[in-house]
């Protein structure tokens, strides 16, 4: 089975921060990895998906990079609504989530 | 617009079973691939399972926790998804949500969409 680490498990930031968010995998997914967004009660919502490419709507203060094993999700300028937990899924091999990254205000 | 809506989840013993529901709207259900995904109080996300579409075979797959005592199945004429869980455990309480599929040309499936989820909890 394919592992995802994410880190860091928390970060603190304010508005208007540059924030990066590290996702590795336990062997490699190529690019088939996403990213998804959840706040507080709600269901997770898809941000990215193939590494890079943003979803339906998704701002483009959002940003994917990365293949093979390591991964990242930036937010170029980060927004009172950003603040969220965020977590990667890999679907080279079924699918299997991060930990999460709650990103929180600092 | 579309929606998926989860019932069923409720409060079991240990040992028991129930079924979750999802109903599909606003989308081809019978050609869509579907998910369950799970998250216990305070934990992030577990994938449960798939199922494909009947044209892509209708098989299922299951993560290794929930092998052997959870089945995805569906009713392309309701369109709607079930989870059969039998021999609950403490671990299976979370929240469960029902996700559809999306794909581009490569053929890759990945979570497209979320329902807002139905909660399962089990009592020992």
């Amino acid at each position: 089975d394919i592992q995802m680490t994410q880190s860091p498990s928390t970060l603190s930031a304010s508005v208007g921060d540059r924030v990066t968010i590290t996702c590795r995998a336990s062997q490699s997914v190529n690019n088939w990895l996403a990213w998804y967004q959840q706040k507080p009660g709600k269901a997770p919502k898809l941000l990215i998906y193939k590494t890079s490419s943003l979803g339906s709507g998704v701002p483009s203060r959002f940003s994917g990079s990365g293949s093979g094993t390591e991964f990242t999700l930036t937010i170029s300028s980060l927004q009172p609504d950003d603040f969220a937990t965020y977590y990667c899924q890999q679907y080279n091999s079924y699918f299997t989530f991060g930990g999460g990254t709650k990103v929180e205000i600092k | 617009e579309v929606q998926l809506v989860e019932s069923g989840g409720g409060l079991v013993k240990s040992g028991g079973s129930l079924r979750l529901s999802c109903a599909v709207s606003g989308i081809t259900f019978s050609d869509a691939w579907m998910s369950w995904v799970r998250q216990g109080p305070g934990q992030g996300l577990e994938w449960v399972g798939r199922i494909k579409s009947k044209g892509s075979g209708g098989t299922t797959d299951y993560a290794a926790p929930v092998k052997g005592r959870f089945t995805i199945s569906r009713d392309d004429s309701k369109s709607t998804l079930y989870l059969q869980m039998n021999s609950l455990e403490s671990e299976d309480t979370a929240i469960y949500y029902c996700t559809w599929h999306y794909y581009d040309s490569s053929g890759y499936h990945y979570i497209g969409y979320w329902g807002q989820g139905t909660q399962v909890t089990v009592s020992s």
